[in-house]
This record gives structure tokens, sequence and C-alpha cells, in this order.
């Protein structure tokens, strides 16, 4: 049974970097699926962020392209976000995903909130 | 990008009654590989993640009720709760997965009436 689990600051300041782990545990995280990041805000629904592969393969969201970074640490089985220079619409609570084959997503962390404000 | 439509935002209907939330794509989202069409269905209650309902338009997944089911092909879509249950009443989006971006629904929250 595949669990993933959110972590990181629940309060960013605006201009600054938003950073995120997913923690994996009961699927290899190598190899085999695709990671995601999806947010949720009350606004505009669920919003896909980005995928990654292995390291070697990711796909960012055209929209948050240029300030975004995802990774995997397989050492530790986690991935990572980083968002940089964000605003209050960055204001959202962040999911991780696994990308099931074709593209949706069956197993998903708790989420995490994380409020962009000074 | 592909723009996912649902109707309605927001409906309420009585126990053991229908109801039905529809999905629309801004463009086909079938998969000509597979013959499948590229959309998944969620079902979100209050302080939770998403649930996987259906992916692959209309493949079931493990422990869904068989009060839940799909219809459409093309650009129209639906999932249709065929008699309400309290334990229904969530927000349900639909996702599509043929483009990326991938895009998901604005949502439709089903309340008891």
């Amino acid at each position: 049974q595949v669990q993933l689990q959110e972590s990181g600051p629940g309060l960013v300041k605006p201009s600054e970097t938003l950073s995120l782990d997913c923690s994996v545990s009961g699927s290899p995280i190598v190899n085999q699926y695709y990671w995601a990041w999806i947010r949720q805000t009350p606004g505009k629904g669920l919003e896909w962020i980005g995928s990654i592969y292995n390291s070697v393969s990711t796909s960012y969201n055209p929209s948050l392209k240029n300030r975004l970074t995802m990774s995997i640490d397989t050492s530790r089985s986690l991935f990572s976000l980083r968002l940089t220079s964000v605003t209050a619409a960055d204001t959202a609570v962040y999911f991780c995903a696994r990308n099931d084959s074709g593209g949706f997503f069956a197993n998903w962390g708790r989420g995490r909130l994380v409020t962009v404000s000074s | 990008d592909i723009v996912m439509t649902q109707f309605p935002d927001a409906l309420a209907v009585s126990l053991g009654e229908r109801a039905t939330i529809r999905c629309t794509s801004s463009q086909t989202i079938l998969d000509s590989s597979n013959n499948n069409h590229c959309l998944a269905w969620y079902q979100q209650k209050p302080g939770q993640p998403p649930r996987l309902l259906f992916s692959w338009a209309s493949t079931r997944e493990s422990g869904v009720p068989d009060r839940f089911s799909v219809t459409g092909s093309g650009t129209n879509f639906a999932l249709i709760i065929s008699a309400l249950q309290p334990e229904d009443v969530a927000i349900y989006s639909c996702q599509q997965y043929f483009n990326v971006p991938s895009t998901f629904g604005q949502g439709t929250r089903v309340e008891i009436k």
C-alpha cells in the first residue's frame, strides 16, 4: 500500500521560495512511476503543477515552468518541489501524488497548506 | 490548454435520488492508441485528498460502489450516482490527462436536499 506524506513550511514570505518534500513508502520511487505535485485553491480548484520520473524526466505546467524545479532523492525515497518568487496567488493546499499509467492519480498525500504572507 | 467544464457547480439531491454531474472537454481527449478517453473522476470529502473513482473514462477503481457509474464519449461525459447516500456528500471533479498540462474541472459540490 503506497503512502505519501508532504512536509515543509506552512508559511512563506512573498518573493521567497516555497519548498516541499513528499516522502514515499510502499512503492519504488524509481523506474516505475511518475510522481506529481498538484495544488488546490478555493477559487481555481485543482491545478497540476508538474511530474517527475527518475530525476531525468520532468514535465511542468507551462504556467509555472519558469519558477519550478522538481527533484527526486532516491536515497531518502522522496521527491521535492521548489517554487521561486512566490506571491499570494501561490497560497494553496499542495498535494503530492503518484502518477499512474496514462496520467491519472490513484494515490495522494493528505496535503500541506502553504500560505504566502509577510 | 484543454479546458474542462463541469455542470452544475453544485446540486442538492434527496437521499436515494439520482445525481448527475456533467463534464465537457474543450477538445477531444481520445487516446487513439487504445481507443480510450483520457478522463478521470475524483471524489473529495472535506479535509481529505481527492479519491480516484474512475480512470480511462469508465474503469472503476476497486472499492467504488456500484451506485456510481459513468457515461459519455467525444467531449461530453457524466458521472451518475444512482441513489444518493449520506457518505456521497463531496466535491466531484473530472480530469483530462490527454495533453500537458493535465487539467481538472472546477468541481461539482453534491449535497443532500
